[in-house]
């Protein structure tokens, strides 16, 4: 059964203290992408990768990094640097190489920091 | 990068026929249009895509005129299920790198009553 899955749903952190999201897809997309979406709000890019060891930054890269060492796999650290990190994130994949193109979207991850 | 304009939110009664205009006034020639359902706490889903005049599949219809200067996400017959937020996106994600389109807006709120 393909698709794409975040853990954990929910996620507590201290202020301070980096935490890493994971995000897993079997659907063989060489593309993914990690959102932030705080309430009431749209989906914004934080990073995406169209190939394994190269990613590039959205437009709310700040405080956090990424890698990509993985085809299947595209984890994203949110670091102390980020001064809101409390949101929730949305992980997805797509193919690359058409112009076309439909993004899958994991289940999301909702982190707090107290 | 072509920005996107849509209703905040919308009302509509079971079984009627809703329709969601998106203005795109300076979307590219390469720029395809696609549309994202998404209920709460849940990763987006994909509706439909388009790039001119009409498209049609199971569950929706998408208008495109032919400046493609706005599009409409037509909903047939909806029921309270489809109450969710409905995205619009303009853009394209190149296979050599860069990406265009990968902004959702804050969307409409569909509203359905019984």
């Amino acid at each position: 059964d393909g698709g794409i899955t975040q853990s954990p749903k929910y996620l507590f952190r201290k202020e301070g203290q980096n935490v890493t999201l994971s995000c897993e897809q079997n659907l063989n997309h060489d593309a993914m992408y990690w959102y932030r979406q705080d309430p009431g709000q749209g989906l914004r890019l934080i990073y995406y990768s169209q190939i394994v060891n190269d990613f590039q930054k959205g437009d709310i890269a700040e405080g956090y990094s990424v890698s990509r060492e993985k085809k299947e796999s595209f984890p994203l650290t949110v670091t102390s640097a980020q001064k809101n990190p409390t949101a929730f994130y949305l992980c997805a994949s797509s193919i690359v190489g058409i112009l076309d193109n439909e993004q899958f979207f994991g289940p999301g991850t909702r982190l707090t920091v107290l | 990068l072509a920005k996107t304009t849509q209703p905040i939110s919308m009302d509509s009664y079971e079984g009627q026929e809703v329709n969601i205009t998106c203005s795109h006034n300076n979307i590219a020639t390469n720029d395809y249009i696609t549309w994202y359902q998404q209920f709460p706490s849940q990763g987006p889903r994909f509706i439909i895509q388009g790039y001119k005049t009409k498209v049609t599949n199971e569950v929706a219809s998408l208008f495109i005129p032919a400046d493609r200067k706005s599009s409409t996400l037509s909903l047939p017959r909806v029921s309270l299920s489809d109450t969710a937020v409905y995205y619009c996106l303009v853009g394209v994600v190149y296979s050599g790198g860069g990406a265009d389109g990968l902004t959702f807006g804050k969307g409409t709120h569909l509203i359905i009553q019984p």
